[in-house]
């Protein structure tokens, strides 16, 4: 059974930081991994998605890397915003696009 | 864009109604999905749809069924309402012949069973 772990499950970071958040997964057969940010009491926004040919996705301060072998993916922010707090959750897709299994989420919170 | 709408942002049931959920899409996905997300236990997938009138159960379907009767709407029911499944209720839809591939969520349901 696919198992998404991510760490750290809490995260605050003055404005202007570099960061990098974890997601580790089980099962290295997968089909993609995407990543998604969810403000409080709101739906999921997809940010990157990374099928399991690709190492690493970009998209503005954005950077998605996967290492399907070691059963890992870091999202990396780059220049941290206050408007960059939310909650940031990881799901590997390992059924053909019918099994999506998410991690618990890492909450971020970039003060000023 | 792709938009999956939801109905509802907040519903507020009594114990033993029969509720609706419904969901729509704009973009002609065949995949359609419901989720419930509660603090602890992350996203569970409740049942999914890969086209019209076709259902899958996921991980947690019992206590709940599904309607695909058109393409763009997938509606959750609860039969029987009751206050263990009053939670986050989230919709997605994906197209499986699209160079995305990734899920695109709505905004949510929140619902509270009294």
């Amino acid at each position: 059974k696919q198992e998404v772990t991510q760490i750290p499950a809490a995260l605050s970071v003055p404005e202007g930081e570099n960061l990098v958040l974890n997601c580790s997964f089980t099962d290295s057969a997968i089909y993609n991994l995407q990543w998604f940010r969810q403000d409080p009491g709101k739906g999921l926004t997809s940010l990157l998605l990374i099928q399991s040919s690709q190492r690493e996705q970009t998209s503005g301060r954005l950077n998605a890397s996967l290492d399907k072998s070691s059963g890992r993916s870091t999202l990396y922010i780059a220049a941290s915003q206050p408007g960059d707090s939310a909650t940031y959750l990881c799901a590997v897709d390992t059924g053909g696009g019918n099994k999506l299994t998410f991690g618990t989420g890492t909450q971020l919170k970039v003060e000023l | 864009d792709v938009k999956v709408t939801q109905s509802s942002r907040y519903l507020v049931k009594r114990t033993g109604e029969k509720v609706f959920l419904e969901c729509v899409q704009d973009m002609d996905h065949e995949n359609m999905f419901w989720y419930r997300q509660d603090p602890g236990l992350g996203l569970r997938l409740i049942y999914f749809s890969y086209d019209v009138k076709m259902k899958e159960k996921g991980d947690i379907p019992e206590g709940y069924s599904v309607s695909r009767e058109k393409k763009e709407r997938f509606s959750l029911i609860l039969e029987s309402a009751s206050t263990n499944q009053t939670s986050m209720y989230l919709c997605a839809s994906r197209d499986p012949q699209g160079a995305h591939y990734g899920y695109t969520f709505g905004s949510g349901t929140r619902l509270t069973v009294v």
